[in-house]
Order: C-alpha cells, then structure tokens, then sequence
C-alpha cells in the first residue's frame, strides 16, 4: 500500500533560519504530491503540490521538488516567519478513481521565534 | 475559490447520543467526499469514500454501521456518530473533490467531544 514517512517533530527555529522537513513515500504507479499546512484551530490548508517527476511546488516562499529516484518531497523554505509556525503534512493521492484519496505523513509541528 | 463548508465546529455530546456533521461544497459539484479523523498530535487517517447517489466505501476497520455516511446530493455529505463513546472524541475533517480541476478541498474541521 502507500505511505508517507515525514520527518519527526517538533521543530523550532529563528525567524529568518532556513528550514527542511523531510518526506519520503512509497507508491505505487505515479502518486501526485501534496504540502499540507494546518494553523493552531484551523483545518487543512493546500500548500503546494507536484503531480509528476521533478516538478516544483512552490507557494509563500516555500518550495518541494518531486523527486522520483528518491521517492521524496522534501519542503524547504529560505527564511521562515512567526507566522509560518503550524503543522506541515506531507501527502500522496494516487490517480485514476483513487484521485483525492490522501494518505498523510505523521505531521511535523514547525515553531518559528522571533 | 471553491470552499467548502463543516458544520458544527465544535460539539460536546453525551455517551449514547448521535452526532451529525455536515459537509458542503458551496460553489462546486462534489460527486465525491472523504471523511478523515484525526487523534490529538496525529495524522489524519480516511475513514471513507463518500460518493454521491451511492453507498460509501469504508477503510479497513472502520465500523460502518457506527460511522454513518450519507451523500444524497451532489453538494452535501454527513456523517453521523451513532451511539457515540469517549474513544469516538476526535477531531473529523471533511474534503471534496472538485473532478473538474482535480482539486481537493478540506472542511475547517468539527472537535467531538463524547463525556
């Protein structure tokens, strides 16, 4: 079956440090893939997302890049702000009739100081 | 863009009662919805495929007679906590799929609370 495996949280970090969160994932076929952000008390918000080989998310300053040789989607971000501080899943959903069915990593809570 | 609605956002309820969520596309046909759950510092896990005019399709050990889903229009599914317990407090999150784009998008969430 598919799984997402992200990196383990939680991370805290400086205003202005650079950040990475790991994910890697097994799949069968092509699997498009999926950024996930949720804010304390909110529900789940698309970050970005890559639908096939060496495509490049990127939205708000973050990026991930589809790599298949590695089966990973690493997120990274340049300069994270207080306000990035929230929980970060990675996710997968398979084509075909099974598109939007999403299988989510662990989740990685990000805190972000001033 | 398209949202897509949950309601309630929040419920306390008593053990043995029924809860009924409900989840709206506001400005697209929804043929298709997924139910998720969610324990506290967890990931989301699908509990079902809710599709429109048919029956839901259930994930591997969840219990369907308990977990009662109901898509009877094409812009509106609910999902119903029958008989409800403390190990049923959770938080449940919806999405729907627009097919057209092939967007999904996700409800604000509803935080059971069985006492």
């Amino acid at each position: 079956g598919n799984s997402v495996t992200q990196m383990e949280g939680p991370v805290t970090l400086s205003e202005e440090a650079f950040l990475t969160i790991n994910c890697t994932y097994t799949a069968t076929g092509y699997p498009s893939l999926f950024w996930y952000v949720q804010y304390p008390g909110e529900g789940l918000q698309l970050l970005l997302k890559a639908t096939k080989a060496d495509d490049k998310g990127s939205n708000k300053g973050f990026e991930a890049t589809y790599r298949k040789e590695t089966t990973s989607f690493h997120l990274e971000k340049g300069s994270v702000q207080v306000s990035d501080s929230a929980v970060y899943f990675c996710a997968l959903t398979a084509g075909g009739t099974s598109y939007g069915k999403l299988t989510f990593g662990q989740g990685t809570i990000l805190t972000v100081h001033p | 863009g398209a949202v897509v609605s949950q309601h309630p956002s929040r419920v306390i309820c008593k053990s043995g009662t029924s809860v009924k969520i409900e989840c709206r596309s506001l400005d697209f046909q929804a043929t298709t919805m997924f139910w998720y759950r969610q324990f506290p510092k967890q990931s989301l896990m699908l509990m079902a495929t809710s599709n429109e005019g048919s029956k839901a399709t259930y994930e591997q050990g969840v219990e369907k007679d308990k977990f009662l889903i109901n898509h009877a229009s094409l812009t509106l599914s609910t999902l119903t906590v029958t008989s409800a317990h403390p190990e049923d407090s959770s938080f449940y999150i919806c999405s729907a799929l627009d097919r057209g784009d092939e967007k999904l998008f996700f409800g604000s969430g509803t935080q059971l609370s069985v006492l």
